[in-house]
C-alpha cells in the first residue's frame, strides 16, 4: 500500500507548457505538502494545505498554483512553465500541524523543460 | 529564518565504520527529522525529534535543545546506507502549520 503516491514519475514538457502533477496520500492526514528539489539537491517548501486551505505560501511565482479537491489530495498546476522550473518537486502528508507531526513523502515527479 | 548547517557534506567510509552527521541550526524549533534520499531519489523519513535520543536499529538520532545541535549516527555502516541524509527543522509557529527548512544534505558512501 502506497501511503502519498505522485503522478506522473516523469515529465518532459516544451517550455511555455501547462502541466500538472498530481498527489495523493491514504493515510487520512489533514495537512499536505509540495517541495521543490533543485538540480543541487536542495529542498524547500513551496506550500502546504491543512484541510483545503492554503496555510504557507514561500516565495514562489503565481505560475504554480495548489489545487486540493479534497483532503487526500493536492495537485500541483504550473502555468507557462520555465527552464528554471526543471526539478525534482515531493508530495508530503503529516496528521495535524505543529509540533511533533512526521511527514511522510511521495516518490517524487522529475520534472524537465526543454 | 533558521539557518540548517549540515557537516559534513560528502562522507566516504569503510564498511563496519561508526557514522556520525551533524545538523546545526540557528533558531529555536519544535521538531528536527532526519530524512534518507536514497540514489534513486526517494525520500525516507528516519526520526522526528523534538528532545533527547531515538534509535531505531542499527542508527541513532540524538538532539541538544540548548545547543541547538543534532547528530544522527549509524552503527556498524553497510554499504546499502549509501544515501543522502538530510537535516530538517520546522519552527515553533504558535499553532500555525510550517513546513520544514532543509539542511543542504550529507552524502554518505560506505565501501565495501
Amino acid at each position: 500500500d502506497t501511503a502519498v503516491s505522485q503522478t506522473p514519475k516523469y515529465l518532459v514538457t516544451q517550455m511555455g507548457n501547462d502541466k500538472s502533477i498530481k498527489c495523493e496520500q491514504n493515510l487520512g492526514h489533514d495537512t499536505m505538502y509540495w517541495y521543490k528539489q533543485d538540480s543541487k539537491k536542495f529542498l524547500k517548501i513551496m506550500f502546504s494545505y491543512n484541510n483545503k486551505e492554503l496555510i504557507i505560501n514561500e516565495t514562489v511565482p503565481n505560475r504554480f498554483s495548489p489545487k486540493s479537491p479534497d483532503k487526500a489530495h493536492l495537485n500541483l498546476h504550473i502555468n507557462s512553465l520555465e527552464l528554471g522550473d526543471s526539478a525534482v518537486y515531493f508530495c508530503a502528508s503529516s496528521q495535524g500541524q505543529g509540533v511533533g507531526n512526521t511527514q511522510y513523502f511521495g516518490p517524487g515527479t522529475r520534472l524537465t523543460v526543454l | 529564518k533558521n539557518e540548517v548547517e549540515q557537516s559534513p557534506q560528502n562522507l566516504t567510509a569503510q564498511e563496519g565504520e561508526f557514522i556520525t552527521i551533524n545538523c546545526s541550526y540557528s533558531v529555536g524549533i519544535s521538531a528536527l527529522h532526519w530524512l534518507q534520499q536514497h540514489p534513486g531519489g526517494g525520500i525516507v523519513s528516519l526520526f522526528m525529534l523534538s528532545s533527547g535520543k531515538k534509535k531505531h536499529g542499527r542508527l541513532i538520532a540524538t538532539i541538544n535543545i540548548q545547543e541547538k545541535h543534532s547528530s544522527l549516527h549509524i552503527t556498524a555502516s553497510h554499504p546499502r546506507d549509501s544515501a543522502v541524509y538530510i537535516c530538517a527543522v520546522r519552527q515553533y509557529s504558535g499553532g500555525g502549520a510550517d513546513g520544514l527548512t532543509f539542511g543542504k544534505g550529507t552524502h554518505l558512501i560506505i565501501q565495501p
